[in-house]
């Protein structure tokens, strides 16, 4: 089945750096979609991507459509205490596809 | 616009019994997912339901069961509960089915 690749499990990052995460499938995906998850919260939508290719910023956060489909990246710039949490990238193949996600990235800040 | 809503936020129940959960979706959105996230395994997909039609489902046994009404209002159902079913249960509303709007999730303990 669709399985999406997210490495290193956990990052530990100093405040104030820029973070990097990708996110990789053998399988293209036509949506990609990063989440942040807090602990005892479900996961917030942070930015939806649709085209390859595609570069979309939310504040500090500018993630990519992988120009062959099977990637995505997210960037983090300038970290904070707040960014904390877990990074799970998803993934659709098509408009009757489910939503596959990453097993997440845990990010640490130290201030 | 309110959010997605789970009811109830935590539940403890014993072996062998059988649990319902419920999830309201945000206004507007007809697809409805479920989600079993435990440590470690990420995000695992249970089933989406779409204008009251299941459209996707995982790999879970048949112990676990859904159903979404004509409001788009969402149950999950889960029989004969196992030690192993503890996890949080995590609700996604969507009006496509692409970006996914996390409820808080239901912590279900199983003694």
């Amino acid at each position: 089945g669709q399985q999406l690749n997210q490495s290193p499990q956990s990052m530990f990052i100093q405040e104030g750096e820029d973070v990097s995460m990708n996110c990789t499938s053998s399988s293209i995906f036509n949506t990609w979609l990063w989440y942040k998850q807090d602990p005892g919260e479900g996961p917030v939508l942070l930015i939806a991507l649709y085209k390859a290719g595609e570069l979309t910023s939310n504040g500090r956060l500018t993630a990519q459509f992988g120009i062959t489909r099977k990637d995505s990246f997210l960037n983090i710039s300038a970290s904070i205490p707040s960014d904390v949490g877990i990074y799970f990238c998803a993934g659709r193949a098509g408009a009757n596809s489910k939503l596959t996600f990453g097993k997440g990235i845990t990010l640490s800040v130290r201030p | 616009k309110a959010g997605v809503t789970q009811t109830p936020r935590y539940l403890i129940k014993t072996r062998g019994q059988q649990v319902t959960l419920s999830c309201s979706p945000i206004s507007g959105h007809r697809s409805v997912s479920w989600y079993q996230q435990t440590p470690g395994q990420g995000l695992q997909f249970l089933f989406e339901y779409f204008s009251e039609t299941q459209r996707n489902k995982g790999n879970f046994p048949g112990r676990f069961s859904g159903r979404q009404f004509s409001n788009s209002r969402s149950e999950m159902n889960v029989s004969t509960l196992e030690l192993g079913d503890s996890a949080l249960y995590l609700c996604a509303s969507s009006f496509t089915g692409d970006e996914q709007f996390f409820g808080p999730g239901t912590r279900l303990t199983v003694l």
